[in-house]
C-alpha cells in the first residue's frame, strides 16, 4: 500500500514568506509526527498528534510554527514569516498507534530554503 | 530525558569489510533501541529494533545487541556492500507513553568497490 506522503518535495521561500507543507501518513495511522532535520544533523522532534488532538508540541521553536490535524489524517506544517534558521528537511512519520514498540514510517520530507 | 550519543562519520570502507558504528545511551527505564537508515533520496526507514534488555535485533545482515550494562546498542555487520551507502540513525523513544524518538546525530557510511 501507500506510504507516507510530502509535498512540496522541495520549496524555496524569501526570507518572511509564509509556507505551508503537507503530510498524508498512511491510512488508519492514529499517530502523526513532525521532525525537523538540519543538514548534517538526526531529525528532531516537532510535534505529536493523536488522531485530532495535537498532545505535544513542545519541539515547535516558535511561535512562527503552528501544526494541525483537522480530520485526524492529513496534517499541515505551517511556518509564518519564515527565517533562515527555518531552512531544513521537515519529516512526518505515521504510526499505527501510539505504543512504545510501534514502527514509525517516515515520509520523504519537504526540504525547506529560505533566501 | 532520553539520549543517544552516536559515533560521527563518515566512515569509508571497503566492499566486505567488517562495520562497527558506536551508540550509547541515556535513559529513564529500559526503552526499546531502534536503528534507522536513510538512503540517498529516501526516506528514514526502521532498520532494526530491539525492546528488551540482551535482545539482539538483526535485519538485512545487520546486528544489534541492547546491552544494558554498557547502556549500548553498535550496529555491526560482517561485510558490508556498496549498496548498504547511506546514513545510519541511533534512536530511543522517550518514556511518556508514545513514541516521541530522540535521534543521534548520524553516521555516514561509504561503502566502495
Amino acid at each position: 500500500g501507500a506510504g507516507v506522503s510530502q509535498s512540496p518535495r522541495y520549496k524555496v521561500a524569501k526570507r518572511g514568506q509564509d509556507v505551508a507543507l503537507r503530510c498524508d501518513p498512511i491510512s488508519g495511522h492514529v499517530s502523526l509526527f513532525w521532525y525537523q532535520q538540519a543538514l548534517g544533523q538526526g531529525p528532531e522532534f516537532l510535534t505529536y498528534f493523536q488522531n485530532e488532538a495535537q498532545l505535544d508540541k513542545s519541539g515547535l521553536p516558535s511561535d512562527r510554527f503552528f501544526a494541525e490535524r483537522p480530520e485526524g489524517s492529513v496534517s499541515t506544517l505551517k511556518i509564518q514569516r519564515t527565517q533562515q534558521e527555518d531552512s531544513a528537511v521537515y519529516l512526518c512519520a505515521s504510526s499505527l498507534t501510539s505504543g512504545l514498540t510501534y514502527e514509525q514510517y517516515f515520509g520523504p520530507g519537504t526540504r525547506l530554503t529560505v533566501t | 530525558g532520553n539520549s543517544v550519543t552516536q559515533m560521527e562519520g563518515p566512515v569509508t570502507l571497503s566492499e566486505e569489510a567488517f562495520l562497527t558504528i558506536n551508540c550509547t545511551y541515556t535513559a529513564t527505564g529500559y526503552p526499546s533501541l531502534f536503528w534507522y537508515v536513510q538512503y540517498p533520496g529516501e526516506g528514514l526507514q526502521l532498520l532494526l529494533k530491539a525492546t528488551k534488555a540482551d535482545d539482539k535485533g538483526s535485519n538485512k545482515g545487520f546486528e544489534a545487541t541492547y546491552r544494558k550494562e554498557t547502556t549500548s546498542f553498535h550496529l555491526e555487520k560482517g561485510s558490508v556492500q556498496v549498496s548498504d551507502s547511506a546514513v545510519y540513525f541511533c534512536a530511543l523513544p522517550n518514556s511518556g507513553g508514545y513514541q516521541k524518538v530522540t535521534f543521534g546525530i548520524g553516521t555516514k557510511l561509504q561503502v566502495i568497490p
